[in-house]
């Protein structure tokens, strides 16, 4: 089962900040958060991953609590490109590792 | 990166019949994953295939239906046997990262499979 819970779908307008929680209460102490997204009719595609300092790159930011409970996934400047499901995913660091998806949340950017 | 080309893109089959979806990685990966996306869900994953040995299924999953293979690093197979119109679905086959550092995982483009 996905030990991650994100709201199902969230709106947000062109140029604002998005920002997406995810859940994550039962994450082990080895454990990363690693955000996706899948774009409709794509694979998904890799955003960011932290461990317990907040991380940014050209995509995005993502904040992590300090207890690691739960965690944000903020786009700076939401565009219509970034209309996609994003998936929240806690998972060791080791790249043989298989990933559970959970439901994700549906964002919908507004023009 | 790893760039992961999957064929068929598309499909649409009669029941009954099975299909071999084709998953091939421009670089040598250990562990090869293969995904189901039924329409307006989440990936599931199928099963994990290692080059050499058996591919690893998920609970809900079973060889006979979903047969894999992986005859090196850089290629796989999955079969969805004896389709329904319940198979209809997205298969997807992922790879993880190639460095230490860069374990993100990457996707191919999906099979959109129709059974009719």
């Amino acid at each position: 089962d996905a030990k991650t819970t994100q709201p199902p779908s969230m709106d947000c307008a062109e140029g604002r900040a998005a920002n997406l929680p995810c859940n994550h209460s039962t994450i082990s102490g080895n454990e990363y958060v690693y955000w996706y997204r899948q774009i409709h009719s794509q694979g998904p595609q890799y955003i960011i991953h932290g461990l317990k300092n907040n991380e940014t790159n050209e995509m995005a930011s993502l904040i992590i609590t300090e207890d690691r409970k739960s965690s944000t996934l903020i786009l700076p400047h939401a565009t219509l490109r970034d209309t996609a499901v994003y998936y929240c995913i806690v998972r060791a660091m080791n790249r043989d590792d298989k990933i559970i998806f959970g439901k994700g949340t549906r964002l919908h950017i507004l023009p | 990166s790893a760039v992961i080309s999957q064929k068929p893109s598309r499909d649409i089959c009669q029941r009954g019949t099975s299909l071999t979806i084709q998953c091939q990685v421009d670089s040598q990966v250990t562990m090869m994953f293969w995904y189901r996306q039924q329409p307006g869900q989440s990936l599931t994953l199928i099963a994990t295939a290692n080059q050499g040995s058996e591919a690893t299924y998920e609970s809900g999953f079973v060889i006979d239906k979903f047969p894999i293979s992986r005859p090196n690093l850089t290629f796989s197979t999955l079969t969805v046997s004896n389709m329904s119109p319940e198979d209809s679905s997205i298969y997807l086959c992922s790879v993880g990262g190639q460095t230490r550092v860069k374990t993100e995982a990457f996707f191919g483009q999906g099979t959109r499979l129709t059974v009719v």
